[in-house]
């Protein structure tokens, strides 16, 4: 049981350049989340679903996109990367409701040049 | 809105007992957790309170009183390994599956010898 696991763990872009991040669950949950964290900042939500075929705006969407494809796939696109998107994202997936404990990914790590 | 606060940092000595305050201000709580992140790595789960009162589970603690927005993580007989952030969450109601979690900045122990 690999729990949740992401990829790359590490990634340097320039600006202006795309990518995608891929997060994935074994557990068979039904939600999944992702997050990013910031010095001083805390961890803050992007996007979420809470099912296969599903999505919805966290706390601070802007400038990224998500799709959930398939159960246990989540995917983090940046369409055109940003200085301000240097972070690490975390990804994370509860059983069923919201108020399940979350289990996050190891992590990735995200400099925008 | 939601607000979350914890302290920044705190200091303690190897076998003692400390404690982490989290206060927090939302509208719709409908839980708290607690994380334990070390350094580089993912959130690990700790704790979960919904109802007042203590919860306890080995060497670790957590209270809650509702009424007053309050929260406390009790780590007894502190081990070196203990030295982490320690981040505390409230979970906002948003109406059944759109329930949120809204994590503070994190408290950074260090244990000392």
């Amino acid at each position: 049981n690999a729990g949740v696991t992401q990829t790359p763990k590490f990634r340097v872009l320039k600006t202006g350049q795309s990518m995608t991040l891929l997060c994935a669950q074994d557990m068979n949950h039904e939600y999944m989340y992702w997050y990013r964290q910031d010095p001083g900042m805390g961890l803050r939500l992007i996007h979420y679903s809470v099912g296969e075929g599903t999505t919805a705006k966290g706390e601070v969407p802007d400038g990224y996109n998500v799709s959930r494809l398939k159960k246990q796939n989540f995917l983090l696109g940046l369409e055109s990367a940003a200085p301000s998107q240097t972070s690490v994202y975390f990804c994370a997936s509860s059983p069923q409701r919201g108020t399940d404990t979350q289990y996050f990914g190891p992590g990735t790590r995200l400099t925008v040049l | 809105g939601q607000n979350i606060d914890q302290p920044t940092e705190m200091t303690a000595t190897e076998g003692a007992i400390v404690q982490i305050n989290c206060t927090y201000q939302t509208s719709g709580f409908n839980g708290l957790f607690w994380y334990q992140q070390h350094a580089g790595e993912a959130p690990t789960f700790l704790s979960y309170n919904v109802l007042d009162g203590l919860e306890e589970k080995g060497r670790f603690s957590s209270f809650l009183s509702r009424s007053k927005g309050y929260s406390y993580l009790l780590l007894k007989e502190l081990q070196m390994k203990d030295s982490a952030s320690y981040l505390c969450a409230v979970i906002k109601e948003g109406g059944g599956a759109t329930n949120k979690l809204i994590f503070g900045t994190g408290t950074l122990l260090a244990v000392q010898p």
